[in-house]
């Protein structure tokens, strides 16, 4: 199985920028794409589609939620942070099943 | 639009079989791919298994034989069953839309279920 590695939590002050990281154990790039997806999770809430493909922004979500990475190492980064993204944030490979999700980091703003 | 939505109970006793139905609306079972995604309270996601447009199914193996995932398509329902639940079987069940190797796209709300002794 794939294993993706999130720290559990980061706090960032209100307007500053957040880097929430994932790394995997295996490569999740394929023919030029990197299977790897981010979601934001609220208390209570389903997960929402932030990112697809590493670093295409999905259907609504604002430009202040941005995608990088390959191969192993994965980037979400929201800048500016804005009090309404308190969440926990989620990567998930599409790569190989058994799909697999990273164990989430909390985003605390401050 | 797209909507998906879990039923199912709301508590099961230890050792029985969970049963939960996914009913969707706006696009059909045929084309797109259903997925179960379970969350215990207060941790992370977990992949449970899939139903793809095709009709095949493939499953965790975290859940070895305990869990089959069927549907029908007239009803655009997918179907998970589980069997021998234990506590640590308590959890929000959620489904979730899928294509080729794309994210999951579309969520239902999700049923919490709790397995009781």
């Amino acid at each position: 199985d794939i294993v993706l590695t999130q720290s559990p939590a980061l706090a960032v002050s209100l307007g500053q920028r957040a880097t929430i990281s994932c790394k995997t154990n295996q490569n999740v790039d394929y023919y030029g794409n990197s299977y790897m997806h981010w979601y934001q999770q609220k208390p209570g809430q389903q997960p929402k589609l932030l990112i697809y493909l590493a670093s295409n922004l999905a259907s609504g979500i604002p430009a202040r939620f941005s995608g990088r990475g390959s191969g192993t190492d994965f980037t979400l980064t929201i800048d500016p942070v804005e009090a309404d993204d308190t969440a926990t944030y989620y990567c998930q490979q599409s790569r190989n099943l058994p799909f697999t999700f990273g164990s989430g980091t909390k985003l605390e703003i401050k | 639009q797209v909507q998906l939505k879990e039923t199912g109970p709301d508590l099961v006793q230890l050792t029985q079989t969970l049963s939960i139905t996914c009913t969707v609306s706006g696009f059909s079972l045929t084309t797109y791919n259903v997925h179960w995604v379970r969350q215990p309270p207060g941790k992370g996601l977990e992949w449970m298994g899939a139903m793809w447009n095709g009709g095949g199914t493939d499953y965790n193996s975290a859940f070895k034989s305990r869990l089959s995932i069927s549907r029908d398509t007239s009803k655009s329902q997918v179907f998970l069953k589980m069997n021998s639940l234990q506590t640590e079987d308590t959890a929000k069940y959620f489904c979730a839309r899928q294509t080729g190797s794309a994210p999951f796209d579309y969520w239902g709300q999700g049923v919490m279920v709790t397995v009781s002794s």
